[in-house]
């Protein structure tokens, strides 16, 4: 596996389902964040994570729990979701978060929520 | 506080044609860094480039070319002789070192 990859690709949930979304990235990045892409809305940082530290949280409702046992993966849990929160879900790594470094994205999750 | 105005949504050209995206940013920070990002139909970002606050200098590769300009506050993207292929949003984002912002992208279309 090379760059970032995520599973699943597509994921449909009802609103009292618990779900997790992956993350795995193959660069030896140190910096690995969450972003949530909805229609016709820029992409949301939701979440940033530095040497496996939480470093922001980007006032994201507790029914997104981010969780990143080491460097190379990062992940969503998710927990009485709402419709609304139907989007694609990015994740993304970096060097570091200094800001400086581009970022590279895997390929998104597409979550529907009934 | 930052910001990234992308003022077009879509574009639609003919396969052949040249493309222009418009990308203005605002920034208080006098180091800062612009980046270019696609987005296939697949859903992945790609990174396509990075401008440093203090490099002015316009860069080409291949069919794209970026013309940065601090004066307007402007870093502007051209696909030349676009392809079917190039079809895809594009992200314009500024980061201050550290918390990167994305524009609301612009969707082209290139037509066979």
């Amino acid at each position: 596996e090379t760059g970032v990859t995520q599973t699943p690709r597509h994921l449909v949930m009802g609103m009292t389902n618990k779900k997790s979304l992956k993350c795995e990235q193959h660069l030896g990045h140190n910096a690995m964040y969450w972003y949530k892409q909805s229609a016709k809305k820029p992409l949301e940082l939701m979440f940033v994570y530095n040497f496996k530290e939480q470093t922001e949280n980007n006032s994201v409702p507790s029914r997104f729990s981010p969780e990143c046992p080491n460097s190379s993966h990062l992940f969503l849990h998710l927990h009485t979701l709402q419709p609304e929160d139907s989007a694609l879900y990015l994740c993304a790594s970096s060097q570091e978060t200094s800001g400086i470094y581009e970022q590279f994205f895997g390929p998104g999750t597409r979550l529907t929520v009934l | 506080a930052q910001k990234v105005t992308q003022a077009q949504t879509e574009i639609s050209v003919v396969e052949k044609e040249d493309v222009t995206l418009d990308c203005v940013y605002e920034t208080r920070d006098t180091t800062y860094y612009l980046f270019w990002y696609k987005q296939p139909p697949s859903g992945e970002l790609v990174f396509l480039i990075r401008r440093n606050s203090f490099d002015e200098q316009n860069e080409i590769s291949g069919r794209y070319s970026w013309n940065f300009q601090k004066s307007t506050s402007s870093f502007n993207f051209t696909i030349t002789a676009s392809q079917v292929v190039d079809s895809a949003v594009y992200f314009c984002a500024l980061s201050d070192g550290y918390k990167l912002s994305f524009g609301a992208g612009t969707t082209v279309t290139v037509r066979a």
